[in-house]
């Protein structure tokens, strides 16, 4: 079964410093998309990306994340200045055709944890 | 966004079948019926998902009441990998984003 998959799997990185998660979404989908989940709490929504530019935006998605398609298999997700609140699992996704109930298949995920 | 009321935790007995219910009094009449779960340290899994009909697949089945305003996923017979939370979400028609709520912690006893 075609899957999403995320490089690293982990990262510790010293508050501060740039981070670029990356993924590869699974081929001929459409939409992308990124989440995250600190410890112990919900998955949030992050940001989805269609046509090479941003769709929609959540309002933790700020000056600070950036999202781009570097070529026509990876997606990656940019994270300026890490803080520490930024440490969870940051979760890549994708989907194929909009509308009609289509599937979002999720990552195994990138442990992020700023010290 | 519409949201979804599910029990936080429930139990089950392995090879038992379970019944996770899900409310959503605020549907509108294009949103479609999700349902994910994450297995631990594990990304979000879909396991079906529906309109008005019930539904059936491999990994479940779901029942969906006939004023829509709430529903059930079925797990004919758990098993201790059927532990995860399960989460019911409303997605409008056009596709789009996902919004997780806090879900139900299913817990599988052997």
């Amino acid at each position: 079964e075609p899957e999403v998959t995320q490089t690293p799997s982990h990262q510790v990185t010293q508050m501060g410093q740039e981070v670029i998660l990356r993924c590869v979404p699974i081929s001929n989908h459409l939409y992308f998309y990124w989440y995250r989940q600190i410890l112990g709490q919900k998955v949030e929504f992050l940001v989805s990306f269609y046509n090479n530019e941003i769709s929609e935006k959540s309002e933790i998605f700020d000056d600070q994340f950036s999202v781009e398609r570097p070529d026509g298999s990876n997606f990656t997700l940019k994270i300026r200045s890490t803080k520490l609140e930024d440490s969870a699992m940051y979760f890549c996704a994708s989907s194929g055709l909009r509308g009609k109930g289509n599937t979002i298949y999720f990552g195994e995920g990138s442990w992020l944890t700023v010290v | 966004d519409a949201k979804t009321t599910q029990p936080n935790s429930m139990e089950s007995n392995e090879e038992e079948p379970v019944h996770l219910p899900c409310n959503h009094s605020t549907i509108s009449g294009t949103d479609y019926i999700h349902w994910y779960r994450q297995l631990p340290s594990q990304g979000p899994e879909y396991v079906i998902h529906g309109l008005t009909s019930n539904v059936n697949n491999r990994m479940a089945s779901l029942a969906i009441a006939e004023d829509r305003k709430s529903s059930t996923l079925i797990l004919h017979r758990a098993t201790l990998r059927d532990a995860a939370v399960y989460y019911c979400i409303l997605r409008p028609n056009q596709g789009g984003k996902l919004i997780f709520g806090q879900g139900t912690e299913l817990s599988v006893k052997p």
